[in-house]
């Protein structure tokens, strides 16, 4: 069947550390992929998207690999501030015409 | 300011009655999607709409209808049928379905089933 995986434990880093964010899937051949950030109680917030085709996509400190033999897409926030803290969802794009959300990992900044 | 508008913020309802919860977008955008989250999970995708007058189903559409009679409006009811409503219901659009950009999501509803 398919699936999109996170890690569904917390992750907790200090502030000004890089945090590494994972997504991995299975029976896709995603086109897309997507990372969003969603606040406790909002909608979620478009961050970046990375096509099948590129490796590597940054965004000021975001940073978003996609490895497609890995079947998984690393996402980097480089010196993390407490303001980084939130819940990150990736989310694909494979044949059906909408997306796929994983569900999800929080990430907790420490000061 | 251009955006996704859903309403109510906050929603309760008896066991058993009907309840429709409002999307509206001023974005022009032709794509838009109703997802439902639960707690701890990941977004499920219920229905969706690349044009106006239609829409298909999405993972769990048992138990919800739509509508897509304008452009800028995709109204989800809740059924009775629906076994477990209680969850936070996203609304988002698209540019484009076709496009596979990013979607714009609205603040969500959240639905309290007593």
């Amino acid at each position: 069947s398919q699936k999109i995986e996170q890690n569904s434990e917390a992750l907790n880093i200090q502030e000004g550390k890089t945090a590494t964010l994972t997504c991995n899937y299975t029976n896709y051949s995603p086109a897309y992929l997507q990372w969003y950030r969603q606040d406790p109680g909002r909608g979620p917030v478009f961050l970046l998207l990375i096509r099948e085709n590129e490796k590597e996509k940054r965004k000021e400190r975001l940073k978003v690999t996609f490895d497609t033999t890995l079947k998984q897409s690393l996402f980097h926030i480089t010196a993390s501030q407490p303001a980084d803290s939130a819940t990150y969802l990736c989310a694909l794009v494979a044949g059906r015409r909408a997306l796929t959300f994983g569900s999800g990992t929080r990430l907790q900044v420490q000061p | 300011d251009g955006g996704i508008t859903q309403s109510p913020k906050y929603l309760f309802r008896k066991e058993g009655q009907n309840v429709t919860l409002s999307c509206e977008q001023n974005l022009n955008h032709d794509a838009m999607y109703w997802y439902r989250q639960d707690p701890g999970q990941g977004l499920r995708l219920i229905y969706y709409s690349q044009i106006v007058n239609d829409f298909q189903k999405g993972d769990i559409a048992e138990g919800y209808s739509v509508s897509r009679e304008k452009k800028e409006s995709f109204p989800l009811t809740v059924t009775s049928a629906q076994k477990n409503p209680t969850a936070f219901y996203l609304c988002a659009s698209s540019i484009d379905s076709r496009y596979h950009g990013e979607l714009f999501f609205g603040e969500g509803s959240r639905l309290t089933v007593l």
